[in-house]
């Protein structure tokens, strides 16, 4: 089984509706990260988590929104979704120097 | 403003040469350098690393070079495989114990011919 997972791995949606992201970890690590791709923009940081109650923005925070449930859950939101959302999303952990990722979610925003 | 660049989008290289992978930053905060690999409706995945103590760190076929003058790392891969077809990342930061995140460039896709 990977270490992590995300939920859902495709998605369709129209704009202004809600969607959530969901990942999850086995490796027990604190930190949790979530990242956007964008063709010729490469990954860029969404917000990250260094523990439950820590949570910070990171590059392009607008318009997303996390949870962090458990150590093993952080989930992304899109409050009222929009075209310029459309990318593959990226989950990770973290440790020490090194970043885990997850297979990724390809939203799409019509 | 992108503070890592990889301005090769594609690399194609024949089976047995040598790819390099070339990565350029402008923050001369960034102390340590890694190297993603990443496979269609996957992840990235680690490959390797340097600190900036350090110019050259090498694994196996795979070997990172640092020019901190020149603010530019490479990854030589010898010799090439056919699996080694992947989007390469770069990636930066600026305090590998602390809160400061990774900064990843634009990816390099390469493509290594049999």
């Amino acid at each position: 089984d990977a270490d992590v997972t995300q939920t859902p791995r495709n998605r369709i949606t129209k704009t202004g509706k809600r969607i959530m992201l969901e990942c999850s970890q086995t490796k027990g690590h604190d930190r949790m990260y979530w990242y956007r791709q964008d063709p010729g923009l490469g990954l860029r940081l969404i917000y990250y988590s260094f523990d439950v109650k820590d949570i910070n923005k990171g590059e392009i925070s607008d318009g997303y929104s996390v949870s962090r449930q458990a150590q093993a859950k952080f989930s992304l939101s899109l409050e009222s979704a929009i075209p310029n959302q459309t990318a593959l999303y990226f989950c990770a952990t973290r440790w020490g120097d090194e970043q885990f990722f997850g297979p990724g979610t390809r939203l799409t925003v019509l | 403003d992108q503070q890592v660049k990889q301005n090769s989008p594609s690399l194609s290289v024949q089976e047995g040469r040598i790819s390099i992978l070339n990565c350029d930053y402008t923050n001369s905060m960034f102390d340590y350098f890694l190297w993603y690999k990443k496979y269609p409706a996957e992840g990235p995945t680690f490959l390797i690393s340097i600190s900036s103590i350090k110019d050259k760190n090498e694994d196996g076929r795979f070997t990172v070079f640092l020019n901190k003058s020149a603010k530019h790392l490479s990854l030589h891969i010898v010799p090439s495989q056919p699996g080694d077809s992947a989007v390469y990342f770069c990636a930066a930061s600026a305090d590998r114990t602390g809160a400061n995140n990774l900064f990843f460039g634009t990816g390099t896709r390469l493509t290594v011919i049999p």
